[in-house]
């Protein structure tokens, strides 16, 4: 039972959309939520993290958004290109732990 | 630095049979974990390890066995493969509580 629920499975966006992908979770001990960026035939690599005492946080085109009383967080790709082509996984952590809890993944495709 | 690394790249085994995947870090990281990648079931850990010599299980522990010896390397076995045991597996590190860093997985097909 995946303790982080990811959605949508895959998206498709023109070049220079906006990709937004959505988790949700029920443990109120989650202190941490990064996302990983996966291009095929690579490993995850870390994108951007967010800590739920904020309620949002931008990198460049990334931005978490994140909504402690819903128990959700969000990832947006602003002005989508095609380089952002991958697997995007939402995660979690526990904050007596330090194991990851992985959404089940997004395969974005950006269309020149 | 090589970071993560893991062997070999891909295989293919025969039901039954045995094998050992090796990821070996350059970071002086205490924790490492090993995963599978499953299409929709995102990462699922197999078992982890948080300093030399230890070893715990995680979600998906079953028909694997790991051993950490020295530090930087973490060994993943499958002692009987099995069909259901092809996957992709990737190996992680890291430094505490901190960021995962990945290697670059190995693709295992069991006929």
């Amino acid at each position: 039972q995946q303790q982080v629920k990811q959605s949508p499975q895959s998206l498709i966006v023109q070049k220079g959309g906006i990709s937004i992908i959505n988790c949700a979770y029920e443990n109120t001990a989650f202190d941490y939520f990064p996302w990983y960026q996966q291009f095929p035939g690579k490993g995850p690599a870390l994108l951007i993290a967010i800590r739920p005492d904020v309620s949002e946080k931008k990198e460049g085109r990334f931005t978490i958004s994140f909504n402690k009383s819903a128990k959700q967080f969000s990832l947006h790709i602003m002005d989508s290109q095609p380089g952002d082509s991958a697997t995007y996984f939402c995660a979690a952590r526990d904050a007596n732990d330090y194991k990851l809890s992985f959404g089940a993944g997004t395969t974005v495709t950006v269309r020149a | 630095n090589a970071g993560v690394t893991q062997t070999p790249k891909f295989r293919v085994l025969k039901t039954g049979q045995s094998m050992t995947l090796l990821c070996a870090q350059d970071m002086n990281h205490e924790y490492m974990y090993w995963y599978r990648q499953d299409p929709g079931m995102g990462l699922r850990l197999i078992h982890y390890s948080v300093g030399e010599g230890t070893t715990a299980k995680g979600e998906v522990p079953d028909g694997y066995n790991v051993s950490r010896l020295k530090k930087q390397n973490f060994l993943l076995g499958l002692e009987s493969a099995a069909p259901s045991q092809t996957s992709v597996y990737f190996c992680a590190s890291s430094l505490s509580r901190s960021e995962q860093f990945f290697g670059p997985g190995t693709r295992l097909t069991v006929l």
